[in-house]
């Protein structure tokens, strides 16, 4: 999998915007940008995928870069239940592959 | 109804003995994986399974090995149990090959988790 650096953690207020952000410089061109988190004790959770257009889901939006090495999950309106470890992948063109999980970012929610 | 789910959620046993992790997706997927996140929380692929067969194996010992009975169950056989062997393991599966665009393929779900403790 391509390498992606994401900060070890960030910290947030209950009901505001959390931007968070990843660097993928060596993304390739047929490289998809996955977002997945993890909630304490439970297994990860896919949140959001995109290419090269920024998408929106139930979950959060994913805002990508125009050169595509960075990109940027948004949750608009963070709620305690949001606090969890996020990761940033870059799944392998093989879809029998598994995922390569960095540290990923540790999302703080403060009441 | 729980789209992976894994038993039993806590496992604890003595070194030395053989275990095993059951696993099974209601999702109609055809790939499925292990990962085993160890003390230090980094979650780290094992197997992946397609079709009946094992297409990757991370430089995992042979004292485990996955078996699938079909294609909704992928169970993790462990052999021998070493304090090593403590973590948390995960099953997940994913819609390879059988469904969405290249981007929806790599969309993987995961089960909940089964805490081991070798003593």
């Amino acid at each position: 999998d391509a390498k992606t650096t994401q900060p070890n953690s960030m910290e947030s207020n209950e009901e505001e915007p959390v931007h968070l952000p990843c660097n993928h410089s060596t993304i390739s061109g047929t490289d998809y940008i996955h977002w997945y988190r993890q909630l304490p004790s439970q297994g990860p959770e896919y949140v959001i995928h995109g290419l090269t257009s920024n998408v929106n889901n139930r979950m959060a939006s994913l805002a990508i870069a125009e050169d595509r090495k960075s990109s940027t999950l948004i949750l608009h309106r963070a709620t305690l239940r949001d606090a969890a470890v996020y990761y940033c992948i870059l799944p392998p063109g093989g879809g029998a592959d598994g995922l390569t999980f960095g540290k990923g970012t540790h999302l703080i929610i403060q009441p | 109804d729980t789209a992976v789910s894994q038993t039993p959620k806590y496992l604890v046993t003595q070194m030395g003995n053989d275990k095993s992790i059951k696993c099974e997706q209601n999702l109609g997927h055809d790939t499925m994986y292990w990962y085993k996140q160890d003390s230090k929380k980094f979650l780290k692929i094992m197997f992946s399974y397609n079709n009946k067969e094992l297409i990757i194996n991370e430089t995992v010992p042979n004292r485990f090995s996955p078996k699938s009975p079909d294609k909704a169950h992928l169970n993790l056989h462990i052999n021998s149990l070493e304090l090593g062997d403590s973590a948390v393991y995960f099953c997940a599966s994913s819609p390879y090959a059988t469904s969405g665009g290249a981007g929806t393929k790599n969309i993987q779900y995961f089960g909940a988790g089964t805490r081991l403790s070798v003593l």
